[in-house]
Formats: C-alpha cells, sequence, structure tokens
C-alpha cells in the first residue's frame, strides 16, 4: 500500500562505478520527480517528468539520466560515480491541477560513494 | 527563476513556546506555497499549504500567513512539543508548473 517506493534504500559503491535507482508510485499522478538532499539538508530539484516527458531538468551532469518508461514510474541511472554524488536522493510525485500539488515523497535512497 | 530564501536555518524554543519560520520569494507569479516536515531519517511529508487567493490558513496548532504584495510566507506553530522537532521546509511554485523551489530548510528544535 506504499505510496512512492524507491529501491534500494541504500546503495554502497565505489567511484566510477554505474548504478541505478528506482521509483515507483501508486496515487496515479501524472507527475514525478527527483531531489538530491545533501549532508546540509538542502532538497534540491534535479528532474521532473509530466506524463513521461521531461519537462524540468534543473543543471545536473549529464552523468545523470532519468527515464519514465511509464506515468507511474521514474528510474535515475548515474554513471561514473563521484564522491560529490553521496547524498540522500528523493522520488515525489504529484498530480498537477488547479487545487492539488502536494508531492509525496519516498522513503528516500542513501548512496554513499567511496 | 524562483528563488525561495527562509530564516532562520536552526531555531530552539522551550515546549509550549511557540515557533515562527519565515520565507521570502522572488517570483510574483507564484501562487502555491506548501510547507513541509521532515523527521530524521524520513521522508519530508507536506503538513500545510496555502495559495495566493488566501492570506491564513490554520489546522489545529499549525497555521501559515501569506502577503503577497511583501512576497513573504511564515510557518507558525503554537504549544510546541518535542515530536516537533524535525527540518521544515517551505517551497514556492505557480499552478502546473511542475516544479517547487524549496527554501534551505529551518531545524526546530522543541526542548521539554
Amino acid at each position: 500500500d506504499t505510496a512512492v517506493s524507491q529501491t534500494p534504500k541504500y546503495l554502497v559503491t565505489q567511484m566510477g562505478n554505474d548504478k541505478s535507482i528506482k521509483c515507483e508510485q501508486n496515487l496515479g499522478h501524472d507527475t514525478m520527480y527527483w531531489y538530491k538532499q545533501d549532508s546540509k539538508k538542502f532538497l534540491k530539484i534535479m528532474f521532473s517528468y509530466n506524463n513521461k516527458e521531461l519537462i524540468i531538468n534543473e543543471t545536473v551532469p549529464n552523468r545523470f539520466s532519468p527515464k519514465s518508461p511509464d506515468k507511474a514510474h521514474l528510474n535515475l541511472h548515474i554513471n561514473s560515480l563521484e564522491l560529490g554524488d553521496s547524498a540522500v536522493y528523493f522520488c515525489a510525485s504529484s498530480q498537477l491541477s488547479l487545487t492539488e500539488e502536494t508531492q509525496y515523497f519516498g522513503p528516500g535512497t542513501r548512496l554513499l560513494v567511496l | 527563476g524562483e528563488n525561495v530564501e527562509q530564516h532562520p536555518s536552526t531555531l530552539s524554543v522551550q515546549e509550549g513556546d511557540s515557533a515562527v519560520i519565515k520565507c521570502t520569494y522572488s517570483d510574483s507569479a507564484s501562487n502555491y506555497f506548501p510547507w513541509y516536515k521532515q523527521e530524521l531519517g524520513k521522508r519530508p511529508q507536506l503538513i500545510i499549504d496555502i495559495r495566493s487567493n488566501v492570506g491564513e490558513k490554520k489546522d489545529q496548532r499549525i497555521a501559515v500567513t501569506l502577503n503577497k504584495t511583501a512576497k513573504h510566507f511564515s510557518l507558525h506553530i503554537t504549544e510546541t512539543q518535542p515530536e516537533d522537532s524535525a527540518v521544515y521546509f517551505c517551497a514556492a511554485s505557480y499552478t502546473n508548473a511542475g516544479k517547487s523551489t524549496f527554501g534551505d530548510g529551518t531545524t526546530l528544535t522543541v526542548k521539554p
């Protein structure tokens, strides 16, 4: 019954590796997001997808590539991981409308790059 | 683009006191202002929101006020309890933009 789920919950990997994080929502929302939360707790948007189409792409390195196979899924692939990529990555979803824009966050994926 | 500034970055109050967190935004087109609470190790969750056609909204011990002219909005928590201790984020967006700009967060500590 989890609304927004992410896997894995924890990810420990070496510099230079490639890794993926998966996100799924069962709320029927049309918009999904990826956020990065660093050690200072700042919450920064990375990407936003609406009906599988990329609508927001903040200044994120090309090593980060999101993919939305359908409205309910938004995955994040990261190439050539760097130390500075260590953070908590949150997926979120919302239904864009005139009356409802609440974002529902997943539990987060704690990425540690060694 | 939108810029949201949030103050203070840390706030410590005694149980039972009130806490106020303030945010300012730069884009006058923004019309939706949510507040999220993030407990330690957990995900951010919406606690209250306000739209630009309303000046104040209250939900039990939590209230939010909005001043569109001055482009600032505030979160008020009355009768604080230790379980209110968390990081609070304000955000600003405009309808159907598909993007919310978050403030940098306020770490609230309520001392028993």
